[in-house]
């Protein structure tokens, strides 16, 4: 069965430092996979997505994340942190299966600090 | 276009009652679905729809019902609320397997 581990459940780092939020995959097929951002009492956006194509994935708001099979890692990094970004974070994994079931991990919290 | 809009945003409802939250889209999406969001669980599946007149069970099914009478809607009823259904839920749709979903604002539920 595909599952979604996300392996923390919070991050707290300085406005201006490097952002890194962990995600690690099972899959028996090669995966569709995103990254999903929530902030507080919204819905959820899009941040990027990979579907097979380039391994280094760019989104919005200067996040990307690199896909990396033989480590079954989808990593969601950011150059540096903006007080905008504190929100919690999905990564998703998209199984063919209940018509495009989307499994979520648990969410990693991203605290900003000025 | 307005994406996915849900209705209402929030609900108080007792134990026992019954209620129905709305789900509709304008992007011409075959697919819709309800998820939950429970702390510390991320989203899980209730029920899906891969077109009109077409749903199915997800994870978590018990104490919900669907239908797809149209693209567009895809109401969720909760046939006698109870506590355990306390919740924030949401609704999403997407062209296909493995494309994005996009989700409404999400309805936050209490059942007391």
């Amino acid at each position: 069965a595909q599952s979604v581990t996300q392996l923390d459940s919070h991050v707290s780092v300085s406005e201006g430092t490097p952002v890194l939020l962990r995600c690690n995959y099972s899959s028996s097929y090669s995966p569709s996979l995103f990254w999903y951002v929530q902030h507080p009492n919204k819905g959820l956006q899009l941040l990027l997505k990979y579907t097979s194509a380039a391994t280094l994935v760019k989104g919005i708001n200067g996040f990307e994340a690199e896909f990396k099979k033989s480590e079954t890692s989808f990593h969601l990094t950011k150059p540096s942190a903006h007080m905008s970004d504190a929100a919690e974070y999905f990564c998703v994994v998209s199984v063919l299966e209940y018509g495009n079931k989307l499994v979520f991990g648990a969410g990693t919290i991203l605290r900003v600090k000025s | 276009n307005a994406g996915v809009t849900q209705t209402p945003k929030f609900q108080v409802l007792k134990t026992g009652q019954s209620m129905t939250l709305q789900c509709a889209q304008d992007m011409n999406h075959e697919y819709m679905s309800w998820y939950r969001q429970d702390p510390g669980m991320g989203l899980r599946l209730i029920h899906y729809s891969v077109g009109a007149g077409i749903t199915d069970q997800g994870e978590v099914p018990n104490g919900y019902n669907v239908s797809r009478s149209t693209t567009e809607d895809f109401p969720l009823r909760l046939l006698s609320a109870a506590p355990s259904q306390t919740s924030v839920y949401f609704c999403a749709s997407c062209w296909g397997q493995g494309t994005e979903a996009f989700f409404g604002q999400g309805t936050r539920l209490t059942v007391v």
